[in-house]
C-alpha cells in the first residue's frame, strides 16, 4: 500500500514569492493535515481538510491556505513568503480522523533566501 | 510552560540496551498518546498508539501510559544501531472540533545506538 506522497522534496525560493506544495494522501484515506516543522519550534500544526472542507486550523497567519480535491489530494500554499517560512512541511493523512492517528509522508523542505 | 514537555536529549546509548523516552504534558483532555520515530531527512513514522492507560507492546517496543500522572513513556528493548534516530511524542483530544487533525508533539529525543 502506498504511503502519503509529497512533491517536491525540496525547493528553493525568494522572500515575497510564494509557493504551492502537493500531497496524494494513503489510498481511502480523507482526511489530510499538514505541519510545519522546524528546529526551533518543532512540529506544529496549520491546518486539516476532510471532504475538500477545512475544518481545523492552527496559529498560523492567513499567508497560509491550502484546500483539498475531491480526489483526497492536498495542496497549502505560502503566499509572501519570509525568511521564518524556511521549514519541513509535513503532510499527514488519516482513515479516522477522531483518533488522531496519522500517517506522514517524507515533507517537503522549503528554503527561503 | 508547553503543552507538551520531552527532554531533548541527546541520549547516546549502547547496542543492546534498555531505552527510556518519557513524556510530559498538562492538557487533561489528551486522550490517545503516539510515538512517531523520525531518522534523519525523513517524515515522521507511527511507532506505537494507544488510548487507554496501561502498557502495549509491540516486538522490541513497550509504550506505556499512566493519565493520572500525565506521562507517557515508551521503551526500547535490545536496542540496535538502526533504532538511531529522533523519536517524538504526540497527543490529541478526543475526535470533533479543534482537535481535527491535530497532534501536540513533544520536541523530540535524539537517540543514538552505538556498536
Amino acid at each position: 500500500k502506498a504511503g502519503v506522497t509529497q512533491t517536491p522534496r525540496y525547493l528553493i525560493k525568494t522572500r515575497g514569492q510564494q509557493v504551492t506544495l502537493s500531497c496524494s494522501p494513503i489510498s481511502g484515506h480523507r482526511s489530510v493535515s499538514w505541519y510545519q516543522q522546524t528546529p526551533g519550534q518543532g512540529l506544529q500544526f496549520l491546518f486539516e481538510y476532510f471532504s475538500e472542507t477545512q475544518r481545523n486550523k492552527g496559529n498560523f497567519p492567513g499567508r497560509f491556505s491550502g484546500r483539498q480535491f475531491s480526489n483526497s489530494r492536498s495542496e497549502m500554499n505560502v503566499s509572501t513568503l519570509e525568511l521564518g517560512d524556511s521549514a519541513l512541511y509535513l503532510c499527514a493523512s488519516s482513515s479516522d480522523p477522531n483518533t488522531g492517528e496519522l500517517f506522514f509522508g517524507e515533507g517537503s523542505r522549503l528554503t527561503v533566501l | 510552560q508547553k503543552e507538551v514537555e520531552q527532554d531533548p536529549g541527546p541520549l547516546s546509548v549502547p547496542e543492546g540496551a534498555i531505552v527510556s523516552l518519557n513524556c510530559t504534558y498538562s492538557n487533561s483532555a489528551f486522550q490517545y498518546f503516539m510515538w512517531y520515530r523520525q531518522y534523519s531527512r525523513k517524515g515522521p513514522e507511527l511507532l506505537m498508539y494507544t488510548y487507554s492507560s496501561g502498557n502495549k507492546e509491540d516486538g522490541r517496543f513497550t509504550a506505556q501510559v499512566d493519565k493520572s500522572s500525565k506521562y507517557i513513556s515508551l521503551f526500547i528493548r535490545d536496542s540496535q544501531p538502526s533504532d538511531s534516530a529522533t523519536y517524538l511524542c504526540a497527543m490529541s483530544e478526543r475526535g470533533g472540533g479543534t482537535s481535527y487533525g491535530k497532534l501536540t508533539f513533544g520536541q523530540g529525543t535524539i537517540l543514538t545506538v552505538h556498536p
